[in-house]
């Protein structure tokens, strides 16, 4: 079975700051990992996903995270937090063969921006 | 183009009453997936559809919880008798293909209160 745990359920950072969020997973078979997005009174937006190939993986609005197979990690990292990050975030995964590509979410980190 | 859209985009109805709850998915996509999410959690996969394939149903929480698809085109979320704990927002999303490496896109959520 696939699991995934994010790490804190709120994060505050300052504004112009290095926003980290975690995410840890556990999964038997490779796994592929996601960041979604949502904002306030949006739906859930992909900003970047891990399938094969390079484990650094950069996505929309300047974020990055990097899948670390030892570790059973894929953290999201923007070096500069910006007013408009404030969100809710999700961590997901899904296995990519032999299965329905339905994603399993983390709890959720909601990132909170201060000027 | 046009998204994954959902309506009603609220619901308030009373315990007991039965409610239908429907997704129209970007044209072309063949998958199709509903999830739900309580307030403060992650979202929960509840069932997707695949073309004509028999949907994976292994999410749904009772024997309360239905949905059909029509095809390629729009599917209908079905919740019989409800009772509180089935208020959440119910997200539909949709990919053109095995999510493993296709994007699934979301749609705007129907917020269900159960009072």
């Amino acid at each position: 079975a696939q699991s995934v745990t994010q790490l804190g359920s709120h994060v505050s950072v300052s504004e112009g700051a290095l926003v980290l969020l975690r995410c840890n997973y556990s999964s038997s078979v490779p796994p592929y990992l996601f960041w979604y997005v949502q904002y306030p009174n949006q739906g859930l937006q992909l900003l970047l996903k891990y399938t094969t190939g390079a484990t650094l993986v950069k996505g929309i609005n300047g974020f990055e995270a990097e899948f670390k197979k030892s570790e059973t990690s894929f953290h999201l990292t923007k070096p500069s937090a910006h007013m408009s990050d404030a969100a809710e975030y999700f961590c997901a995964v899904t296995s990519g063969s032999g299965n329905t590509g339905k994603l399993i979410f983390g709890q959720g980190t909601t990132l909170q921006v201060k000027p | 183009g046009a998204g994954v859209s959902q309506s009603p985009s609220n619901k308030v109805t009373e315990k007991g009453k039965d409610v239908e709850l429907r997704c129209d998915p970007i044209s072309g996509h063949t998958a199709l997936y509903w999830y739900r999410q309580r307030l403060g959690q992650g979202l929960e996969f509840l069932i997707y559809f695949q073309g004509n394939s028999a949907p994976d149903k292994s999410g749904l929480p009772s024997d309360r919880f239905s949905a059909e698809r029509t095809g390629e085109s729009v599917s209908t979320l079905t919740i019989q008798r409800t009772q509180q704990e089935d208020s959440a927002v119910y997200l539909c999303a949709s990919s053109s293909g095995l999510a493993g490496l296709n994007t699934q896109y979301f749609g705007p959520g129907t917020r269900l209160t159960v009072l």
